[in-house]
Order: C-alpha cells, then sequence, then structure tokens
C-alpha cells in the first residue's frame, strides 16, 4: 500500500499564482523528498528533507515537513506554464536492514498561461 | 555521466509471452527499485532489491520475477501469469548503507512503456 497521500490530486492555477501541495505519510521516515514527473517520462529530484529539518528552500521550491503530524508540503512560488507536470511525494525509511521507498498518487499540476 | 540506463523505451507483449526490461545503472548504488505505473496514477513498488542477489517482493510482485547477479543490473521479467502487464514502468536506485542514510537521494530512469498486443 502506498504511504504517501498528496492532496489536492489535482491543481489548476494561473501563471504567476503560487502552488502548494501536500503529502502525509504513516511511519516514521529518514527523510522525505518531493519528484516531478512530465509526463510519460522518469521522475526528477526537486529536493529532499531530512527527518530533522523543518523547512527547506531551492528557487522557487520550499518545501516543509512535520514529523509530529507526518506530512509535508512543496510550494511553488510564482508559477509558469512550464511547471505543468505530476509531482509526487516519496519516503525512505529504513526497516530490517532494508531502505523502503514509498511513493504517493500524486498532485497533477496544471499552470496556465 | 552516471545514471540510471532503462532499456527498450517501448516493448511489445504477445499474449502469453514473457518479456523482460533492462535497467543499468553506474552510480555504484547498493539499492534498486522497480515501479509500476498506470496511466495518471501514482508508483506502485513491484521489487526491490538492497545488494546482490538478494530481493524482496513488494506490494504488486505477483506476475513478476527479477534477478540481481550484478549491483549495476536489476532486470524485470513480465511474465505470462501478469494478466494486465499494460503500463509504464520505472527503475531507481539509492545509495545506502547498512544503517541507512538520511541524505541518500533517489535516481529514475526514463522508464519503458509496456504494451500487450
Amino acid at each position: 500500500s502506498q504511504q504517501g497521500e498528496e492532496d489536492p490530486q489535482a491543481l489548476s492555477i494561473q501563471e504567476g499564482e503560487n502552488a502548494t501541495m501536500n503529502c502525509s505519510y504513516k511511519t516514521s521516515i529518514n527523510n522525505l523528498q518531493w519528484y516531478r514527473q512530465n509526463s510519460g517520462r522518469g521522475l526528477v529530484h526537486l529536493i529532499l528533507i531530512r527527518s530533522n529539518e523543518r523547512e527547506k528552500h531551492s528557487g522557487r521550491l520550499r518545501v516543509t515537513l512535520d514529523t509530529s503530524k507526518k506530512s509535508s508540503s512543496l510550494l511553488i512560488t510564482a508559477s509558469r506554464a512550464a511547471d505543468t507536470a505530476s509531482y509526487f511525494c516519496a519516503t525512505v525509511s529504513f526497516s530490517g536492514g532494508y531502505n523502503k521507498l514509498i511513493f504517493g498518487a500524486g498532485t497533477r499540476l496544471a499552470v496556465h498561461p | 555521466d552516471g545514471g540510471i540506463t532503462q532499456s527498450p523505451k517501448y516493448l511489445f507483449r504477445k499474449e502469453g509471452q514473457n518479456v523482460t526490461l533492462s535497467c543499468e545503472q553506474n552510480l555504484n548504488h547498493d539499492a534498486m527499485y522497480w515501479y509500476r505505473q498506470d496511466p495518471g496514477q501514482g508508483l506502485r513498488l513491484i521489487y526491490y532489491s538492497q545488494i546482490v542477489n538478494d530481493f524482496q517482493k513488494g506490494d504488486i510482485a505477483e506476475g513478476y520475477s527479477v534477478s540481481r547477479e550484478k549491483k549495476e543490473s536489476f532486470p524485470l521479467t513480465v511474465t505470462s501469469a501478469q494478466k494486465n502487464p499494460t503500463a509504464f514502468y520505472l527503475c531507481a536506485s539509492l545509495k545506502s548503507s547498512a544503517m541507512g542514510q538520511s541524505g541518500n537521494t533517489i535516481y529514475f530512469g526514463e522508464g519503458s512503456w509496456l504494451t500487450v498486443v
């Protein structure tokens, strides 16, 4: 079963607006990562936040992590049409000698010019 | 440049046929993973491997098989037992240690499209 659950499932905004996507998870994690996927392509790493971090920035991206609520958010500021893609959160947890990677169902973002 | 290479990009399978998807990485990563993605959906874990000659079933392993004879290679075979194999398949790798590292980044291949004809 998928551990990460993103919401909303789909988001439609105008260029210049901010886009916020949320991710919840169920078990303890080592880190949480956000990925972007253009249609029919592989996933591209955006940002990683460790379990002992609360906020991280990278360009127009801002990620927060609340381990007490087991949730994370991805904020894309001043969105552009080129940001149109699906965004996934992934959790990395180490258990029983294995690093298990679990992805959510993703948020499909559409940015309209 | 280091990375993950999946091949073929597009593959067509006839009913009752086994097919194998290739995944090769030159990142010296220990862990490798196979995911299935249906249109408009998220990624579901098929199999994963932490070290050579060891692999574990994921959430949807039925109808699939893997091998990990070399560190850099993790091929996925879609068997005839998989009744609905049409999907996008993604391979990923992760640099890991026995104790787990908080800074690991997951790397993905470009994916393989499998269609049953």
